[in-house]
């Protein structure tokens, strides 16, 4: 167990609606990063949030976006689903000034109809 | 930017082989690590391994920096080692640099 929690578990959403997903990152961690993985496919890095500010971001449009909170939790939001939006989207925690590692939670499934 | 590469793509073994598992890179490493997920999605942390060699139970590592490649190396495997294997490399943003995987199968 990493103490990085997301969720919900399991989602399913149908084209067009929007989502929001959660994370609480681990005690004493600064930074989340957010990962989109397909099935069968390694995970691809969505954005990271570094103290409440988007801190690099990967090839996604627009239509996902996140927040970071005060107590370093965080949300990533999409909007107008679509079908490949269909995904294990991951959350991970760190404290970027170190080279420590990242910490994933479990995963969120969202199935998008 | 950077590129990992991870072979063999896939893996099946019986219970109590070994087995070693590469990974390429195409740029300098940097806080090069190793990952293991298992078949519901939890993705763990298996070795910090920039360079040099680490071992911990059954599992090591070994990364050389200068040629660019790292080496995880399971002994006698069980099925609870079935999963996918990641190498990721971080770039100079923090940003996690993600291989394919190595899908592992261990067959009692």
């Amino acid at each position: 167990e990493t103490g990085v929690t997301q969720s919900p578990t399991h989602l399913i959403k149908t084209r067009g609606q929007q989502v929001t997903l959660r994370c609480s990152s681990q005690s004493g961690h600064n930074t989340v990063s957010w990962y989109q993985q397909a099935l069968g496919q390694g995970p691809q890095f969505i954005f990271q949030y570094y103290r409440e500010e988007e801190n690099g971001r990967g090839n996604f449009p627009p239509r996902f976006s996140g927040l970071q909170f005060p107590n370093y939790s965080s949300e990533l939001n999409v909007n107008a689903l679509e079908l490949d939006d269909s995904a294990l989207y991951l959350c991970a925690s760190s404290f970027i000034s170190s080279s420590e590692t990242q910490y994933f939670g479990p995963g969120t499934r969202l199935l998008v109809l | 930017g950077i590129q990992v590469e991870q072979s063999p793509p896939d893996l099946i073994l019986q219970e109590g082989a070994n087995s070693t598992l590469r990974c390429n890179f195409s740029d300098s490493v940097n806080n090069l690590q190793w990952f293991h997920q298992n078949p519901w999605g939890q993705l763990i942390n298996l070795f910090y391994i920039p360079s040099g060699t680490k071992q911990n139970g059954r599992l090591s590592a070994t990364t050389v920096a200068t040629e660019r490649y790292s080496l995880l190396y399971i002994s006698s495997s069980q099925t609870t080692d079935s999963g996918v294997y990641f190498c990721v490399n971080m770039d100079s943003n923090y940003q996690l640099i993600w291989g394919a995987g190595t899908k592992l199968i261990i067959k009692p």
